[in-house]
């Protein structure tokens, strides 16, 4: 099956810039998508199609994919991008689909 | 803006049946699929399986043997029933809708509930 790799934590000082990373094997041919996760609450997707934004998400929140890794950028980050980000792709071979493994970013 | 909601007991014993539902609000059920993810506590995101309104499944092979998601488009909801269940199935258990993008290829969760936990009780 396949796998997404992310870094267990990521942690950047208000108004510097948090990139966060998602390993797979050859993810550059996937279309990636990026979740963030507060504490109870459920997921909200900030980012699909690899770098396109769903109305309402600042466009301090952008992402990229190449080769065998996708980022998720955020910008000028706030305290309030405290949260656990996910990525996320469909894996058009078995019609399944898989989340990364997900990231807790701390804003110090 | 479509909103959807889970329903269901909160406890269920182990080796018994665990059956939730969604009930989907202010959006039609036709041109998406209709999922459930789970996050057990403390871990992360894990998908279940989906729905189409046409009846077709998919689950994801971990747990296709004791899972089962059907639909009823009477009421605007689609169901989920994962059976013989284990202190492993204990989790936050998310309904969410599938968004195929343009092409077909950028399928992702595009709305989810707020979560419904469920407790395996031994």
């Amino acid at each position: 099956s396949y796998v997404l790799t992310q870094p267990p934590s990521v942690s950047v000082a208000p108004g510097q810039t948090a990139r966060i990373t998602c390993g797979g094997n050859n993810i550059g041919s996937k279309s990636v998508h990026w979740y963030q996760e507060k504490p109870g609450q459920a997921p909200v997707l900030v980012v699909y199609d690899n770098s396109d934004r769903p109305s309402g998400i600042p466009e301090r929140f952008s992402g990229s994919n190449s080769g065998n890794t996708a980022t998720l950028t955020i910008s000028r980050v706030e305290a309030g991008d405290e949260a656990d980000y996910y990525c996320q792709v469909w894996d058009s071979r078995t019609d399944h689909y898989v989340f990364g493994t997900g990231t807790k970013v701390t804003v110090l | 803006q479509v909103q959807l909601q889970e329903s269901g007991p909160g406890l269920v014993r182990a080796s018994e049946t665990l059956s939730l539902t969604c009930t989907v609000s202010g959006g039609s059920f036709t041109g998406y699929y209709w999922s459930w993810v789970r996050q057990p506590p403390g871990e992360g995101l894990e998908y279940i399986g989906y729905i189409y309104y046409s009846g077709s499944t998919n689950y994801n092979p971990s747990l296709k043997s004791r899972v089962t998601v059907s639909l009823d488009t009477s009421k605007n909801q689609f169901s989920l029933k994962l059976i013989s269940v284990t202190a492993a199935d204990t989790a936050v258990y998310y309904c969410a809708r599938v968004n195929f993008g343009g092409s077909g290829y950028a399928r992702r969760f595009d709305s989810w509930g707020q979560g419904s936990l469920v407790t395996v009780s031994s």
